[in-house]
């Protein structure tokens, strides 16, 4: 099985700072990565797909990079709705797997 | 508008059986395969298993968490799927939810390859094992 290892499992920010958030993969996965954002009792909305690829309507500030085993979620300019939590998923060979998941609160 | 509902959640004795329902519209249900996930209280996300269209022979495929106790079906006149759980465990307490799984491809050095996303879920469904 692959092993999703993501960082940090949490972080505090203010409203306008830029955050990353990191998903490594135990062996390579090629771009098949997406990023998910969850809010308390709902569930997951997809951001970002084959890595990189922005879901049509999510917010420009959402950037996704990497490739094979290192994958970095990007938010330039935190706003006040983006206080979720976020995780990454492999879609590259089953069993799929996420990772820990990294909860952005509000400094 | 695309829409899953789950149903069917609810308080079961661990080793009873329980059967999750997913409905679809606003889509073509049958061109899809549906992807189950869950959520432990407090936990993390779990894939559980999913179900491919009739196109590509509807077969399923499941995490070994849950193999051999867990079945996924579908019933695309009526654009249902289904979630078989038997023989449930304490550790199976958990949200469950329905997605649409949207495939695409890309090319990586010499290479293509196919992949999926998870576009569309469900509210989620609680499933409480517990005597």
């Amino acid at each position: 099985d692959i092993q999703m290892t993501q960082s940090p499992s949490s972080l505090s920010a203010s409203v306008g700072e830029r955050v990353s958030i990191t998903c490594r993969a135990s062996q390579s996965i090629s771009r098949s990565l997406n990023w998910y954002q969850q809010k308390p009792g709902k569930a997951p909305k997809l951001l970002i797909y084959a890595a990189s690829t922005l879901r049509s309507g999510v917010p420009s500030r959402f950037t996704g990079s990497g490739f094979e085993t290192e994958f970095t979620l990007t938010i330039s300019s935190l706003q006040p709705e983006d206080f979720s939590t976020y995780y990454c998923l492999q879609t590259f060979s089953t069993p799929w797997t996420f990772g820990q998941g990294t909860k952005v609160e509000i400094k | 508008e695309v829409q899953l509902v789950e149903s069917g959640g609810g308080l079961v004795q661990p080793g009873r059986s329980l059967r999750l329902s997913c409905a679809g519209s606003g889509f073509t249900f049958g061109e899809y395969a549906l992807t189950w996930f869950r959520q432990a209280p407090g936990k993390g996300l779990e894939w559980v298993g999913f179900i491919r269209s009739k196109a590509y022979g509807g077969t399923t495929e499941y995490a070994a968490s849950v193999k051999g106790r867990f079945s996924i079906s579908r019933d695309d006149s009526n654009s249902l799927a289904y979630l078989q759980m038997n023989s449930l465990k304490t550790e199976d307490t958990a949200v469950y939810y329905c997605t649409r799984d949207y495939p695409y491809d890309y090319i990586w050095g010499t290479s293509r390859y196919i992949s999926q996303y998870f576009d569309y879920w469900g509210q989620g469904t609680l499933v409480t094992v517990s005597s």
